[in-house]
């Protein structure tokens, strides 16, 4: 158990629909990162926050949007979903050395 | 374009044999990190490295950092089944954001 909390762990929805995904880091933990990663494909980063503040940007989409609350539970927002959509989403939250621990993620399916 | 390159892609091997994957960048990092990943299931971190140079070993598994922080390597000696999996380099720059690599998949047959 790494300590990160992901839920769901699976999301079936239709094209066109919008979920949001959410994640409690480790205890301790200030930086939240999301990661999408798609059938044999490697981790694509999307977005980290720190403390509540967004730090750095990857590859998110405009449709995607992401938050980190003052309690440090973070969310990732999916809006007009598209098939490519599908993937698992990965939560992660780091030490201050940059470890990462990684949620069980969520699996997310577009119908 | 990967700012890890991770080598090679794939790599099949009989228990009992060695194998090396490779992490390679032109980036300087304060830190490297290795982890594995099974299907389905989130990576799991196996190792920080910080000093270049730095060797770590963890049972059959040993890390190195390279001289100049930008490469890292793993090594299994005698390799199980129980190896198997998606080995991710990860390397975390002075604003500690993380940058992985592709990954190395790694088979182990029995």
């Amino acid at each position: 158990d790494s300590g990160v909390t992901q839920t769901p762990k699976h999301l079936i929805t239709a094209t066109g629909q919008r979920v949001t995904l959410r994640c409690s880091p480790r205890s301790g933990d200030l930086s939240v990162y999301w990661y999408q990663q798609s059938l044999d494909q490697g981790l694509q980063f999307l977005i980290q926050y720190y403390n509540g503040e967004e730090r750095a940007k990857g590859n998110i989409l405009e449709r995607f949007s992401a938050q980190q609350f003052p309690d440090l539970h973070s969310e990732l927002n999916l809006s007009s979903l598209e098939l490519g959509d599908s993937a698992l989403y990965f939560c992660a939250s780091s030490t201050q050395w940059g470890e990462a621990f990684f949620g069980q993620g969520t699996r997310l399916t577009v119908v | 374009t990967q700012l890890l390159e991770q080598s090679p892609q794939f790599l099949s091997i009989q228990e009992g044999e060695n194998l090396t994957v490779y992490c390679n960048s032109s980036s300087v990092f304060s830190s490297l990190q290795w982890y594995r990943q099974e299907p389905g299931e989130g990576p799991v971190l196996l190792v920080t490295v910080v000093t270049g140079g730095e060797v770590k070993k963890l049972k059959r598994l040993t890390f190195q950092f390279g001289d100049a922080r930008k490469d890292s390597s793993l090594h299994i000696t005698a390799a199980q089944p129980g190896d198997t999996g998606l080995y991710l380099c990860a390397g975390a720059g002075n604003d500690y954001k993380l940058s992985f690599g592709a990954g190395t998949t790694v088979t182990v047959r029995a």
